[in-house]
């Protein structure tokens, strides 16, 4: 069954030091998701994204936040300048076109900011 | 507001037994999805149930959905070791873009051989 892809799975890095994650979603899907998770905490969306744009963003993607979609297989997230609240576990996730269908997961990079 | 909560927070089963979580929500929803979680690991789709279904089965699992009371439940049937993980419940709100989910806490099931 087909995988959505992150890499790496971990990922340390100092404070202030920009970060990419990278995810290679399922390949007819077209909806593009990143959620993270803080450790003890909830999931939570940050952005989703769809022809080419950001569909909808929370209040956590800030500027230090973007994505981008370089080719036709890849899904990035980056973080600027990283923060210590940065560290989390996040997960990229695609989903089909038609509505009601499900995210399907990536199984995430866990972000350290030292 | 919170959305999406379940409950137990934790749940402690031998294997064989049947486990039950619950999850309660606040918004109107399109589907309410469930979700299962290894430690550390990434998160597995278990099933969707729309907002006009009322039960839905797969495997052993079930779930049921009750807009009225806004709450849904979980279903595990005769549990086995493998199934120890932390179960999310997430609704895709009405309100919400589509796949903007909001995720609950969780429900820690370890299960015991």
């Amino acid at each position: 069954e087909p995988e959505v892809t992150q890499t790496p799975s971990h990922q340390v890095t100092q404070m202030g030091q920009e970060v990419i994650l990278r995810c290679v979603p399922i390949s007819n899907h077209l909806y593009f998701y990143w959620y993270r998770q803080i450790l003890g905490q909830k999931v939570e969306f940050l952005v989703s994204f769809y022809n080419n744009e950001i569909s909808e963003k929370s209040e956590i993607f800030d500027d230090q936040f973007s994505v981008e979609r370089p080719d036709g297989s890849n899904f990035t997230l980056k973080i600027r300048s990283t923060k210590l609240e940065d560290s989390a576990m996040y997960f990229c996730a695609s989903r089909r076109a038609s509505s009601n269908s499900p995210l399907h997961f990536g199984n995430g990079t866990r972000l350290t900011v030292t | 507001s919170q959305q999406g909560e379940e409950d137990p927070q934790a749940l402690s089963i031998q294997e064989g037994e049947n486990a039950t979580m619950n999850c309660s929500y606040k918004t109107s929803i399109n589907n309410l999805q469930w979700y299962r979680q290894n430690s550390g690991r990434g998160l597995v789709h278990l099933i969707l149930i729309r907002s006009n279904e009322r039960e839905k089965h797969s495997g052993r699992l079930r779930v049921t959905l009750d807009t009225s009371k806004k709450s849904s439940s979980l279903l595990i049937t005769a549990s086995r070791a493998a199934d120890t993980a932390s179960y999310f419940c997430a609704t895709d709100s009405t309100t919400d873009s589509w796949g903007k989910l909001q995720f609950g806490a969780g429900t820690q099931v370890v299960v015991t051989p």
